[in-house]
């Protein structure tokens, strides 16, 4: 049963570019939570989403970053005309929905290591 | 302002030794978890306490959930060069909200 899987592991961007980073949750898991780990800094909540939903997105800054989870594909968080601090690594997480509870545990995956030049 | 506190923050140890990190808040968690997470990964879950007073065992691992749910503790017996790693506690709060909440982190090197 394959866990979480992000892609990039790596990406590069030049400040003012677009990125993109990708999240395909563990199989049959519905829920979908963005968390940012800035450099020295411990791991921080950004958006929270079910299939088509945003749930919680208390976390995102209000300005240049987006987050989708559509009913088929994966979760992307997407930041527009990257600046130098939004180099971080970013870490996605699923849980499970089963027989009507959302379970506490949640899975990581390996993360995006976005850089800023 | 930090939700939780771990401490200590740097941990140096011999193989062998005994050691506690803790998770201290003043809110109450529905429930807490704690991570390990090494270099270029993502955090690895351990384990998950819900019962104020909780107590549970993985190997020569201890967790604990304090009786109000505000704090928690990870003892390791006899820790193991492969027992390094940075040590992260995780909560989610009573409010409903589905977010983890990470504590500042404990990192721990096993000198063999």
């Amino acid at each position: 049963n394959a866990g979480v899987m992000q892609n990039p592991r790596h990406l590069v961007r030049r400040r003012g570019q677009e990125a993109r980073l990708r999240c395909s949750p563990m199989k049959g898991h519905s829920h979908v939570y963005w968390y940012r780990q800035l450099p020295e800094e411990g791991l921080k909540f950004m958006v929270y989403l079910q299939k088509e939903n945003i749930i919680d997105e208390s976390g995102m800054p209000k300005e240049r970053f987006s987050a989708e989870f559509p009913k088929e594909g994966p979760s992307i968080l997407r930041i527009q005309q990257v600046v130098r601090g939004d180099s971080a690594a970013y870490f996605c997480a699923s849980s499970p929905w089963i027989a009507g509870r959302l379970y506490n545990e949640q899975f990581f995956g390996p993360g995006t290591r976005l850089t800023v030049l | 302002t930090q939700l939780l506190e771990q401490s200590p923050q740097f941990l140096s140890i011999q193989e062998g030794e005994n050691l506690t990190v803790y998770c201290n808040s003043s809110s109450v968690f529905s429930s807490l978890q704690w991570y390990r997470q090494e270099p270029g990964e993502g955090p690895v879950l351990l384990v998950t306490v819900v019962t104020g007073g909780e107590v549970k065992k993985l190997k020569r691992l201890t967790f604990q959930f304090g009786d109000a749910r505000k704090d928690s503790s990870l003892h390791i017996t006899a820790a193991q060069p492969g027992d390094t790693g940075l040590y992260l506690c995780a909560g989610l709060r009573v409010t409903g909200a589905n977010n983890l909440f990470f504590g500042t982190g404990t990192r721990l090197t096993v000198i063999p």
